[in-house]
């Protein structure tokens, strides 16, 4: 199983600023099959970004995945109001899917 | 648009079987993967299993629930099912039902969720 290791737990950011979510995989996704999700509560996730760098259709030019291997970010750029949530990273490389525990950006 | 909906009864007793279902629309169960993935209140999210081809019945469940878990399709009623046997307290949870792309495969389409809690 592959653990996927989120941090911070909590990030507070106010409007505006930039924001870097971390998620460190215990070994190597393949082909760098790592997914980001958005939560707000009483939703269910929304897909952001998907093998690692690729933004889904609709979602802002604001958010950004990078990373490789097994290590992974997720970049806000500049803060809006409806970004105050929780995040997931979700790896889909093996067959045994995992998520990991979640980053929630809150407000500063 | 593919839309998902899950239902079922919001409260199952102890030792019991949760059973669950996800209507589809806007899309044929015959194919892709439909996943079941779960959410204790306050905590994050666990991924139990998909099921694909009603042929063949392929289904990849979580090793940790593959003795209690079972999926299927109806190609009927375009729907998939969960049952769960024996649930305890741990099993309370939002379940949502939601489409991948593959085996393996991140998910673009998700039901809202449904609530489920196992008390007696």
């Amino acid at each position: 199983e592959i653990l996927l290791t989120q941090s911070p737990g909590t990030l507070s950011l106010s409007p505006g600023e930039r924001g870097t979510l971390s998620c460190r995989a215990s070994e190597s996704v393949r082909s760098n099959y790592l997914a980001w999700y958005q939560q707000k509560p009483g939703q269910a996730p929304r897909l952001l970004i998907y093998a690692a760098s690729s933004r889904v259709t609709g979602i802002p030019d604001r958010f950004s995945g990078s990373g490789s291997g097994t290590d992974f970010s997720l970049t806000i750029s500049r803060l809006e109001p409806e970004d105050f949530a929780v995040y997931y990273c979700q790896q889909y490389g093996s067959s045994l899917i995992t998520f990991g525990g979640g980053t929630k950006v809150e407000m500063k | 648009q593919v839309q998902l909906q899950e239902s079922g009864p919001g409260l199952v007793k102890p030792s019991e079987t949760l059973s669950l279902t996800c209507s589809v629309s806007g899309a044929s169960v015959i194919r892709h993967y439909w996943n079941w993935i779960r959410q204790p209140p306050g905590k994050g999210l666990e991924w139990i299993g998909f099921v694909y081809d009603s042929e063949t019945g392929t289904t990849n469940y979580n090793p940790t629930l593959q003795s209690r878990v079972t999926f299927s399709l109806d190609t009927s009623k375009n729907q998939f099912s969960l049952k769960l046997r024996s649930v305890t307290a741990a099993d309370t949870a939002v379940y949502f039902c939601a489409r991948g792309w593959s085996a393996g495969s991140y998910f673009p389409v998700w039901g809202q969720g449904i609530l489920v809690t196992v008390s007696s």
